[in-house]
């Protein structure tokens, strides 16, 4: 069974500063990972999604990178803005599939 | 724009009544999924739909039930049998590009 793990669970830092949130997954068996952001109260919305063939997305202050056979991805977010505070998820799709499995998240705090 | 639809953004269910849910989609997405969502875990998939008049169970069915007669719609009922519905669901579909979510509702019982 898929396991997604998320570290840190929660991160607080201040405006400005470049910082990296950590996805790991066990079955490296993978279609393909997305990253998603929960404002509180709200739906997800859809960051960047990784194709298992590739190495990393970039969506202007984003970058995620993807190794499959060690089962990792990490977000990283450059300059960090006080609108970047949200919740981060991960997700990864199976390859014989089309669930999603979510790790829990990382609550972000971005101070001014 | 496309997007997908949830509705109402707040419910609120008496003991031993029936909800229903709906989530509507005009991504042209054949499939379709429910999850839950509780403060301090992950989401949690109730059910999911890869095609029309076809479901399948996810981790959390039991007190749950859908129906998938049109692409472009996949309501959820959550019946009097979910001892503990209170939460925050959410509807998605996807193609080989990911996941669209809608904006949830949240469900309280009083």
């Amino acid at each position: 069974k898929q396991e997604v793990t998320q570290i840190p669970a929660a991160l607080s830092v201040p405006e400005g500063e470049n910082l990296v949130l950590n996805c790991s997954f066990t079955d490296s068996a993978i279609y393909n990972l997305q990253w998603f952001r929960q404002d509180p109260g709200k739906g997800l919305t859809s960051l960047l999604l990784i194709q298992s063939s590739q190495r990393e997305q970039t969506s202007g202050r984003l970058n995620a990178s993807l190794d499959k056979s060690s089962g990792r991805s990490t977000l990283y977010i450059a300059a960090s803005q006080p609108g970047d505070s949200a919740t981060y998820l991960c997700a990864v799709r199976h390859e014989s599939g089309s669930r999603l499995t979510f790790g829990e998240g990382t609550q972000l705090t971005v101070n001014p | 724009d496309g997007g997908i639809t949830q509705s109402p953004k707040y419910l609120f269910r008496k003991e031993g009544q029936n909800v229903t849910l709906s989530c509507e989609q005009n991504l042209n997405h054949d499939a379709m999924y429910w999850y839950r969502q509780d403060p301090g875990q992950g989401l949690r998939l109730i059910y999911y739909s890869q095609i029309v008049n076809d479901f399948q169970k996810g981790d959390i069915a039991e007190g749950y039930s859908v129906s998938r007669e049109k692409k472009e719609s996949f309501p959820l009922t959550v019946t009097s049998a979910q001892k503990n519905p209170t939460a925050f669901y959410l509807c998605a579909s996807s193609r080989a590009d990911g996941y669209t979510f809608g904006s949830g509702t949240r469900l309280t019982v009083v």
